[in-house]
């Protein structure tokens, strides 16, 4: 079993309408959560992070975690045709992100 | 955020050679890692480069294969050595949380 779960997708939907990511994972000793998102030929870009469980909200996105349940998600509000990409979700046992395992991604694609 | 740069950003080697990927950050960071990212896979931290001594190799990789420099606090290499198909993969320089987590853009490496 995979420490961190990701559907691959793709996921398609029509510009404006809300899209759910979701990550799941096995080790209980993760603390921070991180969301990347990658475009084609591009390197992953920090989207956001979180520590421990709740939410945060960062313009149009918005992070969840629910340790309890080991899973994790990534809200997109009123999405764009420029939000198409690949998200991954990272996570951390240790302080300060470091050695992050990650989830497979999940290819997103929005539609004008 | 650190801005990172890889050399080279793609080539094609063939089975038994060697290629060296060169990681440049515009700032000088305590910590740099290098993952590898293979198509359809997550991914997967190769080691940690630091500077002044041996890098740190997660499990399943090793020096001999993926030797690693980091001579500065700015500038890393990882090596592929005597390559296989197997090896063809994107590898990614990737900073600390003092810079955000920043991924370079890759390399993306085919071996024939």
């Amino acid at each position: 079993q995979k420490e961190v779960e990701q559907d691959p997708g793709p996921l398609s939907v029509p510009e404006g309408a809300i899209v759910s990511l979701n990550c799941t994972y096995s080790n209980s000793a993760f603390q921070y959560f991180m969301w990347y998102r990658q475009y084609s030929r591009k390197g992953p870009e920090l989207l956001m992070y979180t520590y421990s469980s709740g939410n945060k909200e960062d313009g149009r996105f918005t992070a969840q975690v629910d340790k309890s349940s080991k899973y994790i998600s990534l809200f997109i509000r009123d999405s764009q045709p420029s939000d198409s990409a690949t998200y991954l979700c990272a996570m951390s046992s240790n302080t300060g992100f470091q050695k992050l395992v990650f989830g497979t991604g999940t290819r997103l694609l929005v539609s004008p | 955020s650190a801005v990172i740069s890889q050399k080279p950003s793609r080539d094609i080697c063939q089975r038994g050679t060697s290629l060296t990927i060169q990681c440049q950050v515009d700032s000088q960071v305590t910590m740099m890692f290098w993952y590898r990212q293979q198509p359809g896979q997550s991914l997967t931290l190769i080691a940690t480069a630091n500077q002044g001594s041996e890098a740190t190799y997660e499990s399943g990789f090793v020096i001999d294969k993926f030797p690693i420099s980091r001579p500065n606090l700015t500038f890393s290499t990882l090596t592929v050595s005597n390559m296989s198909p197997e090896d063809s993969s994107i590898y990614l320089c990737s900073v600390g949380p003092e810079s955000d987590n920043s991924f370079g853009p890759g390399t993306r490496l085919l071996v024939l």
